[in-house]
């Protein structure tokens, strides 16, 4: 089982409608979490950072389940701006972090 | 204006040569890190280092070479033994548990 596994995609949803990714992750020591988001040819940049069991940023959700060992990224609302890739990452004691393959999100006018 | 470059933005490369990208971060931070991306693909580490004069393979090292000299610099050298060095190599830092920062990346093609 890979460390960090997301919801293959891609989602293509239309303006306005709101998507959800999960993400799962296989190290129980993972301390951080975070989302970024990559658009095309460009480096990753960071979305939302989680520390505990959730947090929230507009119309940006992200929730942290470490009993499941999930987190979740929920967009409301989705702007044409928000066609990107998303990626969950987390951050282990040995200090690496470790990505997920990314989730590609298109939204559609 | 704080941040992390690299240079160049694209870079050509014949079979057979090493080619050295530059990372530069003025954060501040301790650690810096070295991925590789190619299209339609995830993120793949190459080398890390936590601090100065010290650094650990990632999980693709192979054909690559780095150097911890300064705190803001980690240069990687891609060096002819990797076979297939046509990629997107982006550099990153981080301090601490917190999140990691991005150059704009090298594009590499072998000719």
């Amino acid at each position: 089982r890979k460390e960090v596994e997301q919801d293959p995609g891609p989602f293509n949803v239309p303006e306005g409608a709101t998507v959800a990714f999960n993400c799962t992750y296989s190290n129980s020591a993972s301390q951080s979490f975070f989302w970024y988001r990559q658009d095309c040819r460009k480096e990753p940049k960071l979305l939302m950072s989680v520390y505990s069991s959730g947090n929230e940023d507009g119309r940006f959700t992200a929730q942290l389940n470490r009993a499941s060992q999930y987190i979740s990224l929920l967009i409301r609302d989705s702007k044409l701006s928000d066609s990107a890739t998303y990626l969950c990452v987390h951050l282990n004691y040995g200090q690496n972090f470790v990505f997920g393959p990314g989730t590609r999100l298109s939204v559609l006018p | 204006d704080g941040g992390i470059t690299q240079s160049p933005k694209y870079l050509f490369r014949k079979e057979g040569q090493n080619v050295t990208l530059s990372c530069e971060q003025n954060l501040n931070h301790d650690a810096m890190y070295w991925y590789r991306q190619d299209p339609g693909q995830g993120l793949r580490l190459i080398y890390y280092s936590q601090i100065v004069n010290d650094f650990q393979k990632g999980d693709i090292a192979e054909g690559y070479s780095v150097s911890r000299e300064k705190k803001e610099s980690f240069p990687l050298t891609v060096t002819s033994a990797q076979k297939n060095p046509t990629a997107f190599y982006l550099c990153a830092s981080s301090s601490g548990l917190r999140e990691q920062f991005f150059g704009p990346g090298t594009r590499l093609t072998v000719l």
